[in-house]
């Protein structure tokens, strides 16, 4: 199993451009999560999903779409970037969402917003 | 409300000595209290989880973690520290009653191991 995986891993962006940050997962996992990660701080959740056609806001979800299409993928899109999204982003996948299950996580994406 | 504090933002130890990265939390109903570990440009990886039960628990590459309820605190622990330790590690909780969304990150410990 190749586990949670993403792509890109460096992205530099111009404000007001948009993109996409993918992310797939082969544990038949149903629930999904976007973070993002900033020096100094813990994680904060952007959104997640709970199966294929059901996403929710987390905790940081202003700038972010999602959408759940298939149970592996997971894609983020940010429309108009701007400089406060440079940051980590981090996928991460969880076999139901009953609070004892781990996360698993992918390795992440670098995005540098200029 | 949750929260999980990890006081120290890094950890220096010498290799072969015993370490300890803490942790403090607060939720509502019973705790479930998870470690990470996240090694440089990567993601973080699960390292041990309390559930219930046995207050010691013991996880991978030689680590465990000690909860107190009563102190709220779940510290992380390794009797003898080695080099390949130092990476980045993070407490994370979630209450009984909290929804898929509601776990909740420490801002991480840097544990620094020096030969």
């Amino acid at each position: 199993n190749a586990g949670v995986t993403q792509t890109p891993k460096f992205r530099i962006l111009k404000i007001g451009q948009s993109m996409t940050l993918q992310c797939t997962q082969d544990m038949n996992h149903n629930y999904m999560y976007w973070y993002r990660q900033d020096p100094g701080m813990g994680l904060k959740l952007i959104y997640y999903s709970v199966g294929a056609g059901i996403t929710d806001k987390g905790e940081v979800p202003n700038g972010y779409n999602v959408s759940r299409s298939t149970t592996e993928d997971f894609p983020l899109r940010l429309e108009l970037a701007a400089p406060s999204q440079t940051s980590v982003y981090f996928c991460a996948s969880s076999y139901s969402a009953h609070p004892d299950n781990e996360q698993f996580f992918g390795p992440g994406t670098r995005l540098t917003v200029l | 409300a949750q929260s999980v504090a990890q006081p120290e933002d890094q950890v220096n130890v010498a290799e072969g000595n015993p370490l300890t990265v803490k942790c403090t939390y607060s939720v509502s109903g019973n705790p479930y209290l998870f470690w990470y570990v996240q090694y440089p440009n990567r993601g973080l990886q699960f390292l041990l989880k309390y559930i219930t039960g046995d207050n010691l628990v013991k996880g991978s590459y030689g680590f465990e973690a000690e909860f107190n309820k009563s102190q709220t605190s779940f510290h992380l622990k390794k009797p003898s520290a080695l080099v390949s330790d130092s990476a980045l590690y993070f407490c994370a909780v979630r209450g009984s009653y909290s929804s898929a969304s509601k776990i909740i990150f420490g801002s991480g410990t840097r544990l620094s191991i020096r030969p």
